[in-house]
């Protein structure tokens, strides 16, 4: 079995600050890990993923997010915030055999000016 | 084509009545999965297709739910006797492979039960 949980329903930060959207993980098995990103309207886009490779994983458009074991979380981060990051944010997990994904129920991101 | 194709885009059904939603995932995909995205909810799994397969449906809500995939490319999602529950954006993935292959989602498909 396993699951996600996302801290956050949403976050507000204004542009140009750090964004941290934070995710904690449950998994019998080795997870993989994953951020998808879904903008209003649109389909889900995978920001990074984390299969056992490098701990820290560096994705598109300025964002990453460390696999820590010990503490079973994958939050992202971001160093500055732009406006066109308002989106909806997914942590994910997977490992089962079906290879299916587990979804967090999702943080809204906020973009002050 | 180049994504996951779903259609249609939106879809309003009165109460009782069937649908049929369909997906077109990227050609030469193996993989193939169906989601459920209630309002303000993360995507919940339904089913997996491997070609034409149905190697997992353990998500499916009730027995109103069917998917098939015939011929392991094209997949079809129907609701029958639908409720005012099954309400909700339903998500169409495809992958080459297994996990490290990642997976491409369509658009999805807005289903509201009048």
């Amino acid at each position: 079995a396993q699951s996600v949980t996302q801290l956050d329903s949403h976050v507000s930060v204004s542009e140009g600050t750090p964004v941290l959207l934070r995710c904690n993980y449950s998994s019998s098995y080795s997870p993989s890990l994953f951020w998808y990103v879904q903008h209003p309207n649109k389909g889900l886009q995978l920001l990074l993923k984390y299969t056992s490779a490098a701990t820290l994983v560096k994705g598109i458009n300025g964002f990453e997010a460390e696999f820590k074991k010990s503490e079973t979380s994958f939050h992202l981060t971001k160093p500055s915030a732009h406006m066109s990051d308002a989106a909806e944010y997914f942590c994910v997990v997977s490992g089962g055999g079906a290879d299916g994904l587990t979804f967090g129920k999702g943080t809204h991101l906020i973009i002050q000016p | 084509g180049a994504g996951v194709s779903q259609s249609p885009r939106y879809k309003v059904a009165k109460r009782g009545q069937d649908v049929a939603l369909r997906c077109d995932p990227i050609s030469g995909h193996v993989s193939l999965f169906w989601y459920q995205q209630a309002l303000g909810q993360g995507p919940e799994f339904l089913t997996y297709f491997q070609n034409e397969a149905q190697l997992d449906k353990s998500g499916l809500p009730s027995d109103r739910f069917f998917a098939e995939r015939p011929e392991g490319s094209v997949s079809t999602l129907k609701i029958q006797r639908t409720q005012q529950e099954d309400s909700a954006v339903y998500l169409c993935a495809s992958s080459l492979g297994g996990i490290d292959y990642g997976y491409t989602f369509g658009s999805g498909t807005r289903l509201t039960v009048v």
